[in-house]
């Protein structure tokens, strides 16, 4: 099944800088590929999206990339404000005919130093 | 506010009772999940519906869970003879499936209950 390998799993940044988060996933079929933030006590929040027949999606300040060949996609957050701190979560949805369900990475504790 | 809700929020049983959990969906969403997150982990799959009807099940849940939606709408989570392993966030999710050939694949969450089994 699909595996999602997500790297840095904390992050400490300035105010104003740029982030970024990188994911790995193992199944060549899968062709979503969304971006989640959690807040402490909240459940997570879709931030950003990603199909497989694009190669790069913006809103904002926040951009997703995505490698098919290399079965990588990141998420880029530029001019980083304290309001960015959270957790962040990219996930990877398989091909399979009726299969819906999302395969999570491990999580991202970004954290924007004033 | 028209997102998904979750009842309770949070919800703490000693080991061996039974629990059950509600999900409201964003109105008109016709496909709802369920994931479990536990602490400093991702959301896992437990289960997903498609209007009432249950099409995929994680090996997750155990012969101790069962879900239910009885009218494609709300949706239910029971745990019977709660272990301590099942303390844990259960999230609720919904999306809204294609029409006309077009799939839509965002899921959106709401806010959890936390189950603390002692």
């Amino acid at each position: 099944g699909e595996n999602v390998e997500q790297h840095p799993s904390t992050l400490s940044v300035q105010e104003g800088d740029s982030a970024v988060i990188k994911c790995t996933y193992s199944d060549s079929a899968s062709n979503y590929f969304p971006w989640y933030k959690q807040e402490l006590g909240k459940g997570p929040q879709l931030i950003i999206d990603i199909r497989s027949n694009v190669g790069e999606k913006k809103d904002q300040r926040i951009a997703v990339t995505l490698n098919k060949t290399a079965k990588h996609f990141s998420l880029h957050i530029t001019e980083t404000q304290p309001e960015d701190s959270a957790v962040y979560f990219c996930a990877a949805k398989g091909r399979i005919q009726g299969a819906q369900k999302l395969v999570f990475g491990q999580g991202t504790r970004l954290t924007i130093n004033p | 506010d028209t997102g998904v809700s979750q009842n309770p929020r949070h919800k703490i049983t000693k080991r061996g009772q039974n629990v059950t959990f509600r999900c409201d969906p964003i109105s008109e969403h016709n496909r709802l999940y369920w994931y479990r997150q536990t602490l400093g982990q991702g959301p896992e799959f437990l289960t997903y519906f498609q209007n009432e009807a249950q099409l995929e099940k994680s090996r997750l849940l155990s012969d101790r869970f069962s879900a239910e939606r009885p009218k494609g709408s709300f949706s239910t989570l029971e745990i019977q003879r709660t272990e301590q392993g099942d303390s844990a966030m259960y999230l609720c999710a919904s999306s809204l499936a294609g029409r006309g050939g077009i799939s839509t694949y965002e899921q959106y969450f709401g806010p959890g209950t936390r189950l603390t089994v002692t």
